[in-house]
């Protein structure tokens, strides 16, 4: 069964230093979005992205964020300069495009991002 | 805008007897809702999703949910758990103002003792 994947699983970064995260969405998939859940805290949506713009965003979603498909298969999120409060779990996730209505979305395992 | 609200942050039942994990939505509009399971390290899989045709919504792995509009729920059941079960449990909705985004509650944790 296709599924997304995340990589790298976890990342530590220095506070202020630029970090990417990479997920592959299933590959016949057209929508594209991020989520956070910081510690303790629910999942929250951070951006989506279809035909290579971003469709919608959230208010945490500010100038640090950036997201880009650089080819056919990668979707990217990076922060400029990490804050210690962006450590969190990162989610990718995708859906299928086609109709009206609501689209499932299937996430990746995430990425756990620690900014020291 | 739209919230969900996990009523359980824990839940713990013994292995073969019945799983509830309770969810309440707000939302102005018809709302498409979902159920997510959470392994450890592992990414969000769907069980089942409600938008608006049947109110009672089988999924994988034995689980259901009702869609009660009145009550403004969706909770999720199983007849019977079982130990592979232990996982988080996210109650998610989406609202017809925008398909993209999902809102999700905070969680349910179910343990099964054995």
């Amino acid at each position: 069964e296709p599924e997304v994947t995340q990589t790298p699983s976890h990342q530590v970064t220095q506070m202020g230093q630029e970090v990417i995260l990479r997920c592959v969405p299933i590959s016949n998939h057209l929508y594209f979005y991020w989520y956070r859940q910081i510690l303790g805290q629910k999942v929250e949506f951070l951006v989506s992205f279809y035909n290579n713009e971003i469709s919608e965003k959230s208010e945490i979603f500010d100038d640090q964020f950036s997201v880009e498909r650089p080819d056919g298969s990668n979707f990217t999120l990076k922060i400029r300069s990490t804050k210690l409060e962006d450590s969190a779990m990162y989610f990718c996730a995708s859906s299928a495009s086609g109709g009206l209505g609501v689209k499932t979305q299937y996430f990746g395992p995430g990425t756990r991002l620690t900014v020291l | 805008a739209q919230s969900v609200t996990q009523l359980d942050s824990h839940v713990s039942v013994s292995e073969g007897t019945p799983v509830l994990l309770r969810c309440n939505y707000s939302s102005s509009y018809s709302p498409s809702l979902f159920w997510y399971v959470q392994h450890p390290n592992k990414g969000l899989q769907l069980l089942l999703k409600y938008t608006s045709a049947a109110t009672l919504v089988k999924g994988i792995n034995g689980f259901e949910a009702e869609f009660k509009k009145s009550e403004t729920s969706f909770h999720l059941t199983k007849p019977s758990a079982h130990m592979s079960d232990a996982a988080e449990y996210f109650c998610v909705v989406s609202d017809q103002d925008n398909f993209n985004k999902f809102y999700f509650g905070s969680g349910t944790k179910l343990n099964v003792k054995p």
